[in-house]
């Protein structure tokens, strides 16, 4: 089955403890990103990456930092996580949004840092 | 800066009550405006990429139109299955990102 692949999908922390959320795709996608979702502001975008080796920061990237070794894996990792990157994350990949193909989004990690 | 808004916030609507969702957006040459659905702790799934003014877009009940300023998703006799919540995205040529509305909440009761 096509799909986007996050773990964990719940995961409670404290602050500073530094942590890494894996996403994985197996629909051999050029582009993915990841992308926070919290009440009243909707999706905003981490990071992307177009192809290995290649990432670029989104609208929100501070605390956050991104790797893109293979094409399948894109972890994000936070450092330092404070209790204001308590929020929704969604990992998502497309095969080439220049055509406009949607993004394929995983089902989420609800990260809380307490 | 692109921006979306996404009107109304929440709407509930009797089984088979059709109506519209509005997407008002600001971009700086449109690539291409998406509509998704959301399910209560699941990711967006993508439903239609919609690319210039009066292109239109079907799948089952749902229709999404498009002009130069807004789109609409309009929904005929919505059935208690198509609860979710609706957002809309655009991206700007040249641009690798989608910047997203809000989102509006549809409740269909039966």
């Amino acid at each position: 089955e096509a799909q986007v692949t996050q773990n964990p999908r719940y995961l409670i922390t404290v602050t500073g403890k530094k942590l890494t959320v894996t996403c994985s795709q197996n629909m051999n996608h050029e582009y993915m990103s990841w992308y926070r979702q919290d009440p009243g502001l909707g999706l905003r975008q981490i990071y992307y990456s177009m192809n290995v080796e290649v990432t670029d920061k989104g609208d929100v990237p501070e605390g956050y930092k991104v790797s893109r070794k293979e094409k399948r894996n894109f972890p994000l990792i936070l450092e330092s996580p404070s209790p204001n990157q308590t929020s929704l994350y969604f990992c998502a990949s497309s095969l080439d949004l220049t055509r406009g193909n949607g993004y394929t989004f995983g089902s989420g990690t609800r990260l809380t840092v307490v | 800066e692109d921006q979306v808004t996404q009107s109304p916030e929440a709407l509930r609507l009797q089984e088979g009550e059709s109506s519209s969702l509005n997407c008002s957006y600001t971009v700086s040459g449109l690539r291409g405006l998406f509509w998704y659905r959301q399910d209560p702790g699941k990711g967006p799934e993508f439903l239609f990429t919609l690319y210039s003014a009066g292109e239109e877009k079907e799948k089952e009940r749902l229709k999404a139109t498009l002009t130069k300023k807004e789109s609409f998703l309009h929904i005929t006799a919505p059935k208690p299955e198509d609860s979710a919540t609706y957002l809309c995205a655009v991206q700007a040529f040249g641009n690798e990102k989608l910047t997203f509305g809000t989102g509006t909440r549809l409740t269909i009761i039966p």
